[in-house]
């Protein structure tokens, strides 16, 4: 069975550090792209970030640039998003989402059930 | 605000049709056939219904339906049923400097 399983949320501090985990199975991760898409409280779904199958390529949304980092570790099947200087904003339920192809986007096929990241002093 | 444009509602009876319109540019939706759609049920993660304008993934009723003119993009459900009560989320690949972006969604309410 194809899952994604995102760990790592919680309650941070405003100025704080978080890095999300998402623990892939069931596919052959190296050969997708891989995205983290966010949704604020009672909100739409934001796009956050990709990384290509190789992790050659990575990109970001511009709200988070600089910000946040993607990465992946293929050996473990494994998708990061380390989160830096958090603010109020950044309050969201994150999602992990498989894309249909090596690289680009041409669409997220396998969703997580999502992390909930809380910044809030 | 968003950077693709959707109605914040529609709504329709048991067995008629609605369609979901999603706006963006020559950068996005009009200059490129990657666009997609994702239904979302209250507390539960989006799952993909349409793929590079007009393609559904396998499982998806053909009840659902993806077309494009120009820069705006249209989802078309029909012979709605009580559980396609859902919000929709229209998203396109960008050429501009990131890569995807997301229309503001649209609740979909069965009467």
């Amino acid at each position: 069975e194809v899952q994604l399983l995102e760990s790592g949320g919680g309650l941070v501090q405003p100025g704080g550090s978080l890095r999300l985990s998402c623990a892939a199975s069931g596919f052959a991760f190296s050969s997708y792209v891989m995205n983290w898409v966010r949704q604020a409280p009672g909100k739409g779904l934001e796009w956050v970030s990709a990384i290509s199958g190789g992790g050659g390529s990575t990109y970001y949304a511009n709200s988070v640039k600089g910000q946040f980092t993607i990465s992946r570790d293929n050996s473990n099947n494994t998708l990061y998003l380390q989160m830096n200087s958090l603010r109020a904003e950044d309050t969201a339920i994150y999602y992990c989402a498989k894309g249909r192809l090596h690289d680009g986007y041409y669409g997220m096929d396998v969703w997580g059930q999502g992390t909930t990241v809380t910044v809030s002093s | 605000q968003s950077a693709l444009t959707q109605p914040a509602s529609v709504s329709g009876s048991p067995g008629q049709s609605i369609t979901i319109s999603c706006t963006g540019t020559t950068s996005d939706v009009g200059g490129h056939n990657y666009v997609s759609w994702y239904q979302q049920h209250p507390g539960k993660a989006p799952k993909l219904m349409i793929y590079e304008v007009s393609n559904r993934p396998s499982g998806v009723p053909d009840r659902f339906s993806g077309s494009k003119s120009g820069n705006t993009a249209s989802l078309t459900i029909s012979g709605l049923q009580a559980e396609d009560e859902a919000d929709y989320y229209c998203s396109s690949y960008t050429s501009s400097n990131t890569l995807v972006v997301f229309g503001g969604g649209t609740k979909l309410t069965v009467l």
